[in-house]
C-alpha cells in the first residue's frame, strides 16, 4: 500500500501565482487533514476533512482553501501565494474516531 | 499559541547515554501520541497512550502519560545514531483534531 501520497515534493512560486496540493489516500481513511510546519513551531492545522462531503477551518486557515474530491483525495489550494506561506506542506489521514494520524511525505513549497 | 510545550527544544548526546524528553500542557487531552519525523519526510506515529499513568515500552523507548492526562514522557535508554530525529508530542482532544507540541531534535553521535 502506498499509504498517503502527496503532489509535488517540491515547488517555487512567485508572489501571487496559484497552485493546487494534491493528496491521496488508499487506506480507506473517513478523515483528511492539511498542515503546515515551519521551523520551532511544529505542525499547524489548516484545514481538514472529518469525512467525505465536510471540510473546516484549522488554527491557521488564512491564504488557503481545500477541496474534498472524495473519499481518496483532499487537495489544498494557494490563490495568491505570498512569502509568509513557505513551509512544508503535510496532509495526513485517518480513520472516523481515531485519533492516530497517518502522514504523506510533504511538499515543500518557496514563495519568492 | 502552542497548547503542548515540549522540552528540550534540541538535545545532542553520545551513543549508549540515556534521554527524556517532555510533553506539557494544561489541557486534558483524550490521548497522547509520539510521533518521529526524519529529515524531508513526514512524521511516523511511534505509540499512542489513552490511560491516565499508562507507560508502554517499544524496545528501548518507554512513554509514559501523566495521571491527569495533561503530560507525557518518552525515555530514550542506550540512545543510538538510528534514535536521531525529530520527536513530536500530539494531544487528541475528541473533536476530530490533533494539537503538536514544537518538537524536540535529537541527535545521537557515534
Amino acid at each position: 500500500n502506498a499509504g498517503v501520497t502527496q503532489t509535488p515534493k517540491f515547488q517555487v512560486l512567485k508572489t501571487g501565482q496559484s497552485m493546487t496540493l494534491q493528496c491521496a489516500q488508499d487506506m480507506n481513511h473517513n478523515s483528511m487533514y492539511w498542515y503546515r510546519q515551519d521551523p520551532g513551531m511544529g505542525l499547524r492545522l489548516i484545514y481538514y476533512s472529518a469525512s467525505e462531503g465536510t471540510t473546516d477551518k484549522g488554527e491557521v486557515p488564512n491564504g488557503y482553501n481545500v477541496s474534498r474530491l472524495n473519499k481518496r483525495e483532499f487537495s489544498l489550494r494557494l490563490e495568491s501565494a505570498a512569502p509568509s506561506q513557505t513551509s512544508v506542506y503535510f496532509c495526513a489521514s485517518s480513520l472516523l474516531g481515531q485519533e492516530t494520524q497517518y502522514f504523506g511525505p510533504g511538499t515543500r513549497l518557496l514563495v519568492l | 499559541t502552542q497548547l503542548l510545550e515540549q522540552s528540550p527544544q534540541f538535545l545532542s548526546i553520545q551513543e549508549g547515554e540515556n534521554l527524556t524528553v517532555y510533553c506539557n500542557s494544561s489541557s486534558v487531552f483524550s490521548s497522547l501520541q509520539w510521533y518521529r519525523q526524519e529529515p524531508g519526510e513526514g512524521p511516523v506515529l511511534l505509540v499512542t497512550v489513552v490511560t491516565g499513568g499508562e507507560v508502554k515500552k517499544l524496545k528501548r523507548l518507554t512513554f509514559q502519560f501523566g495521571d491527569a492526562r495533561k503530560d507525557s514522557s518518552l525515555h530514550i535508554t542506550a540512545a543510538q545514531p538510528g534514535d536521531t530525529g525529530l520527536y513530536l508530542c500530539a494531544g487528541g482532544t475528541n473533536d476530530y483534531k490533533l494539537s503538536f507540541g514544537a518538537g524536540t531534535t535529537v541527535t545521537v553521535r557515534a
